[in-house]
């Protein structure tokens, strides 16, 4: 089983509707969750990280968090042509260790 | 937070040559990481240095790869014999602490011809 899992998409979503990405992952003892931004060419960009189970907005951006399930989605509410990146899902583990990134969904938002 | 800075942006070079990448993190930062992604492919860790000493690396990181703090500030990943498939995007990346989540520079991107 993989580590991380996403569907690598593309996921086509018209510019002002709600886009959806979700994300699995394997190891339980998975303490944060990052989600990162990579624009093609550019490095990843952190736009949010989740904690504790539960709904966490920020802007246009909520992320949600089933531990139980080992599951976490990112919801991009009104979404812009800008928004048309890859999205990458990554669990944390504990002080100082890796992080582990799953292929990343490619999000296009058409006009 | 000021940008990770990471130089050359692009290198090329000769399969069997020694490339030496750097990063410019901030001096405060305990955690320092490179990843590399392969083009079309996912970012993959490498290698993760904390209190000057290695912490973590992957099986990716083998003996031909090794990194230095050598001044206290600069951060280096050395390839010393570049093959073909070490052709990638190679990110640093650095943690202020644990939960922040890390900071990556803006990359640099080797060519191995």
């Amino acid at each position: 089983q993989k580590e991380v899992e996403q569907n690598s998409g593309p996921l086509s979503v018209p510019e002002g509707a709600i886009a959806s990405l979700n994300c699995t992952y394997s190891d339980r003892v998975s303490q944060s969750f990052f989600w990162y931004r990579q624009y093609s060419g550019k490095s990843p960009e952190l736009i949010m990280s989740i904690y504790s189970n539960g709904d966490k907005e920020d802007g246009r951006f909520t992320a949600q968090l089933n531990k139980a399930s080992q599951y976490v989605s990112l919801l991009i509410r009104d979404s812009q042509p800008s928004d048309s990146a890859t999205y990458l899902c990554a669990p944390y583990t504990g002080t100082a260790s890796k992080l582990t990134f799953g292929t990343g969904t490619r999000l296009q938002v058409t006009l | 937070e000021p940008e990770v800075t990471q130089t050359p942006s692009h290198q090329v070079t000769q399969m069997g040559q020694e490339v030496i990448l750097r990063c410019v993190p901030i001096s405060n930062h305990l955690y320092f990481y490179w990843y590399r992604q392969i083009l079309g492919q996912k970012v993959e860790f490498l290698v993760s240095f904390y209190n000057n000493e290695i912490s973590e690396k992957s099986e990716i990181f083998d003996d031909q790869f090794s990194v230095e703090r050598p001044d206290g500030s600069n951060f280096t990943l050395k390839i010393r014999s570049t093959k073909l498939e070490d052709s990638a995007m190679y990110f640093c990346a650095r943690a202020r602490s644990a939960n922040y989540g890390y900071t990556f520079g803006s990359g640099t991107r080797l060519t191995v011809v």
